[in-house]
């Protein structure tokens, strides 16, 4: 029962290099997320894909860039990380995506620092 | 959607019910108010969702007064595994764009 799965769960990086923050779901969810949070702070979406093939902005896009590689898989990439997006990412994912179930489950988080 | 109003913290003894309120007075017809935790460091639980009519799961009930403009979660037997920030969230159908926008929430702190 694996659930949603991130990697790396720590990464420092320096300003201006890039990385990509790994996410997968072994659930067979349609819906994929990437939320940021920053200390006392709740949850601000960052990308969303309602369902394999298509993504789209969130609150707080810029910066990022996300890739939906499969139904399983959703990746959210830092091309020139800068200090302020020192956060803790979370991905997450959900059956359809609807109001009606929109039950997410979450990863445990990838906690980021730039330096 | 809708926008919450919770307060910022709350203290309750353990064993004891925590209610913990939410106010949604510009809540539509098509909106559901969801409840998630996250407790320290972890991601967020969902715990709980209804529209109008009081819903009950094996964690929580959810008290949705008639005009639908306030909410209660109750937890009935605190423990103190459940100190948590807790969320109240109103989402209504939106098609594509279907996601759940986050609070700040409340802190319950559960005493021993």
């Amino acid at each position: 029962n694996a659930g949603v799965t991130q990697t790396p769960k720590f990464q420092v990086l320096k300003t201006g290099q890039s990385m990509t923050l790994q996410c997968a779901q072994d659930m067979n969810h349609n819906s994929m997320y990437w939320y940021r949070q920053d200390p006392g702070m709740g949850l601000r979406l960052i990308y969303y894909s309602a369902s394999e093939g298509t993504t789209d902005k969130g609150e707080v896009p810029n910066g990022y860039n996300v890739s939906r590689l499969n139904k399983r898989e959703f990746s959210l990439r830092l091309e020139s990380a800068a200090p302020s997006q020192t956060s803790v990412y979370f991905c997450a994912s959900s059956v359809e995506g609807v109001a009606t179930n929109e039950k997410l489950f979450f990863g445990s988080g990838t906690q980021l620092s730039v330096l | 959607d809708a926008k919450t109003t919770q307060p910022p913290s709350m203290d309750c003894a353990e064993g004891r019910a925590a209610n913990l309120p939410c106010n949604h007075s510009t809540i539509s017809g098509n909106e559901y108010v969801y409840w998630y935790r996250q407790i320290h460091s972890q991601g967020p639980q969902y715990i709980i969702h209804g529209l109008k009519n009081n819903e009950t799961n094996e964690m929580a009930s959810l008290i949705i007064t008639e005009d639908r403009k306030s909410s209660t979660l109750i937890l009935p037997h605190a423990t103190l595994r459940d100190t948590a920030v807790y969320y109240c969230i109103v989402r209504g159908y939106g098609g594509a764009t279907n996601k759940l926008i986050f609070g700040t929430g409340t802190l319950l702190a559960v005493q021993p």
